[in-house]
């Protein structure tokens, strides 16, 4: 099994619908992070969590939220779906003690 | 604002040489930068870490400078197979285990 989990792989939803994406990890980390990438643009941060009580906002968080279940569970969602929200989305990992992120796979969302 | 630039350009270099890779930062003082390698579809994954006070770090026939005053680093392949041929992504941090910002990444073609 994957140290880090996204769920679903693959999504296509219509613009104004709210959608979850869902982020497990079995490496015991205490950090989690939710990125997006788009071509050209890189990986930017749209929310992080050092725990499971601390949830901060990345630099592009506005249209999304995001819910710390649990030290292994980190899901973001998109409220109302929009078309720029078509993205591939990347949910992170790190331990305070260690410097490496351990990336999922990815979702590769579509918003039409 | 931070700005972190990566080679725009894809890269294109024939097996055997050494591949080098660009990464500038402007507005930012990180306290360690590091390197990822991403495949299509799937998560980068963690290659390397160099700190401020750092020069120059090896792994195998990977090789990462840091100059801090020119607030670059290179990163470089040596004897570059085909089985290198990837998107590399630099980022930086400035706490152990906190949040990362990533460069837009530079396509690596090694061609045999």
């Amino acid at each position: 099994d994957a140290d880090v989990t996204q769920t679903p792989r693959n999504r296509i939803t219509k613009t104004g619908k709210r959608i979850m994406l869902e982020c497990s990890q079995t490496k015991g980390h205490d950090r989690m992070y939710w990125y997006r990438q788009d071509p050209g643009l890189g990986l930017r941060l749209i929310y992080y969590s050092f725990d499971v009580k601390d949830i901060n906002k990345g630099e592009i968080s506005d249209g999304y939220s995001v819910s710390r279940q649990a030290q292994a569970k980190f899901s973001l969602s998109l409220e109302s779906a929009i078309p720029n929200q078509t993205a591939l989305y990347f949910c992170a990992t790190s331990d305070q003690h260690s410097y490496g992120y351990t990336f999922g796979s990815g979702t590769r969302l579509t918003v039409v | 604002s931070q700005k972190i630039e990566q080679n725009s350009e894809a890269l294109n270099i024939q097996e055997g040489k050494t591949a080098t890779l660009t990464c500038n930062y402007t507005n930012y003082s990180p306290a360690y930068l590091q390197w990822y390698r991403q495949d299509p579809g799937r998560g980068p994954v963690f290659l390397l870490l160099i700190r401020e006070n750092e020069k120059e770090k090896r792994k195998e026939r990977l090789k990462v400078t840091f100059d801090t005053t020119l607030k670059q680093s290179l990163f470089h392949i040596t004897a570059s197979q085909p089985a290198d041929s990837a998107t590399y992504l630099c980022a930086l941090g400035h706490n152990q285990g906190g949040k990362l910002i990533f460069g837009q990444g530079t396509e690596l073609s090694v061609k045999p």
